[in-house]
């Protein structure tokens, strides 16, 4: 069963504008979370992070919101460019060291 | 420059063979993992080792068998190869204290089985 979830296969968004990507999970005992962004024939590479203990981390034009009552994280990306073209997942971390990985979203920066 | 490296970029096997597919990291992470990733169902955990000699199975192991006899190594093994296992398998790694919770990923391995 899927414990982290990307409801959105696919986002096109204009140069310049923002970006949001969406990430759900079911699992509360997941006090970690991650983005990992994929470019086609290379491994994931980390992005952002977040602790359940805060609810906003920013690094430059990539921000991570966390709502933990409703399960939710986002990915915002202001403003977006050509090169944020990839695939995106987010992951939890669980018990044991173990990450639980979203199906991904394909975000393409059109511009 | 932190690195994980796949032995294979492309691999291409009969149904019913052995497969061994070799990943080594050279920045003495305790944890290691094996992902594979299909469209539609992200990256899906086979086996993570945490430990020289130790294993975990992770949410697919059937099928596959791993063996970590040195700390920068970790091999995935498909004892019997099939046609569903034709994917992109990713090996990661990442340090076991929490703190220090990125894994690096190697380039992945394409595996096609006919």
């Amino acid at each position: 069963d899927q414990q982290v979830k990307q409801n959105s296969p696919s986002l096109s968004v204009q140069e310049g504008r923002i970006s949001i990507l969406n990430c759900d999970y079911t699992n509360s005992m997941f006090d970690y979370f991650l983005w990992y962004k994929k470019y086609p024939a290379e491994g994931p590479t980390f992005l952002i992070s977040i602790s359940s203990i805060k609810d906003k981390n920013e690094d430059g034009r990539f921000t991570v919101f966390l709502n933990k009552s409703a399960k939710h994280l986002s990915l915002h990306i202001v403003p977006s460019q050509p090169g944020d073209s990839a695939v995106y997942f987010c992951a939890a971390l669980g018990a044991g060291n173990q990450f639980y990985f979203g199906t991904g979203t394909s975000l393409t920066v059109i511009p | 420059d932190v690195k994980v490296t796949q032995s294979s970029r492309y691999l291409v096997k009969r149904t019913g063979e052995k497969v061994f597919l070799e990943c080594v990291q050279d920045m003495d992470h305790e944890n290691m993992f094996w992902y594979r990733q299909d469209p539609g169902l992200g990256l899906r955990l086979i086996y993570f080792s945490y430990d020289v000699k130790m294993k975990e199975k992770g949410d697919i192991p059937e099928g596959y068998s791993v063996s970590r006899e040195k700390k920068e190594r970790f091999s995935l093994i498909l004892e019997s190869a099939s046609t569903n296992q034709t994917s992109m398998y990713l090996c990661a790694s990442s340090y076991s204290h929490r703190k220090w919770n990125e894994q690096f990923f190697g380039p992945g391995t394409r595996l096609t089985v006919l």
